[in-house]
C-alpha cells in the first residue's frame, strides 16, 4: 500500500493562478481531510470529507474549493492565489478517526509570489 | 483558533532521559491524539486516549488525560536521537471525529 499521496511536493505560483493539489489514499478510507501548517501555528483544518459526495469546511476554508467525486482522491483546488497561501499543505485520512487516528501525506510546499 | 496548546514549545533532553510534553485544550473532547512529526515530513499518529480513560501505553510512549483539567501529557521514555521531531497533541473539539483540531507542538531534541 502507498498509504497517502500528495503531489506536487513543491510548487511555486504567481499571485492570481489557480492550480490543484493533488491527494489519493489506496486504503479505502471514508474520512479525508487537507490541512495548511504555517510556522508557529500548528495545523488548520481548511476541508473535510466523510465520503464520496460529502465535503464539509474547515476551519480556514475561504480560497479553496475541494470535490470527493471517487473515495480514494480528495483534490484541493486554490481558486486565486494569493502570498496569504504561502504553506505547506497535508492530506489525512482515517478508515476509522474515533479509534485509529489519521494517517498524513508527506505535504506539499506551497510558495506563492 | 487552536484548541490545543502544547508546553514546553522546545525541550531539549540527552539520549536515555525521560520527555514529558504537556497539552492543554479549551473544550470539551470525545478522544484526544498525538503525532510526531520529522522535520520536513507529514505527521505520523502515535496514539489516541478517549475521554473516558485515563492513561494509555504504547511502547515507551506514556500518555494521560485528566478532562476536568483540560489536559493531557505525553511521557517518552528512555528516549533516543531518533526520538527527535514535533510532537502535536490534537482533539476532536467535542464536534466530530472528522474535525480534529491541533496544538502548536513541541519541539524535541534528543542529543547523543
Amino acid at each position: 500500500n502507498a498509504g497517502v499521496t500528495q503531489t506536487p511536493k513543491f510548487q511555486v505560483l504567481k499571485t492570481g493562478q489557480s492550480m490543484t493539489l493533488q491527494c489519493a489514499q489506496d486504503m479505502n478510507h471514508e474520512y479525508m481531510s487537507w490541512y495548511r501548517q504555517d510556522p508557529g501555528m500548528g495545523l488548520r483544518l481548511i476541508h473535510y470529507s466523510v465520503g464520496a459526495g460529502i465535503t464539509d469546511q474547515g476551519e480556514v476554508p475561504n480560497g479553496y474549493n475541494v470535490s470527493r467525486s471517487t473515495t480514494e482522491d480528495f483534490p484541493l483546488r486554490l481558486l486565486s492565489a494569493a502570498p496569504s497561501q504561502t504553506s505547506v499543505y497535508f492530506c489525512a485520512s482515517s478508515y476509522r478517526p474515533e479509534v485509529g487516528g489519521y494517517t498524513f501525506g508527506s505535504g506539499t510546499r506551497l510558495t506563492v509570489v | 483558533s487552536q484548541q490545543g496548546e502544547e508546553d514546553p514549545q522546545a525541550l531539549s533532553i540527552q539520549e536515555g532521559e525521560n520527555a514529558t510534553m504537556n497539552c492543554s485544550y479549551k473544550t470539551s473532547i470525545n478522544n484526544l491524539q498525538w503525532y510526531r512529526q520529522n522535520s520536513g515530513r507529514g505527521l505520523v499518529h502515535l496514539i489516541l486516549i478517549r475521554s473516558n480513560e485515563r492513561e494509555k501505553h504504547s511502547g515507551r510512549l506514556r500518555v494521560t488525560l485528566d478532562t476536568s483539567k483540560k489536559s493531557s501529557s505525553l511521557l517518552i521514555t528512555a528516549s533516543r536521537a531518533a526520538d527527535t521531531a514535533s510532537y502535536f497533541c490534537a482533539t476532536d473539539g467535542g464536534t466530530g471525529f472528522q474535525k480534529l483540531v491541533f496544538g502548536t507542538g513541541t519541539r524535541l531534541l534528543v542529543s547523543p
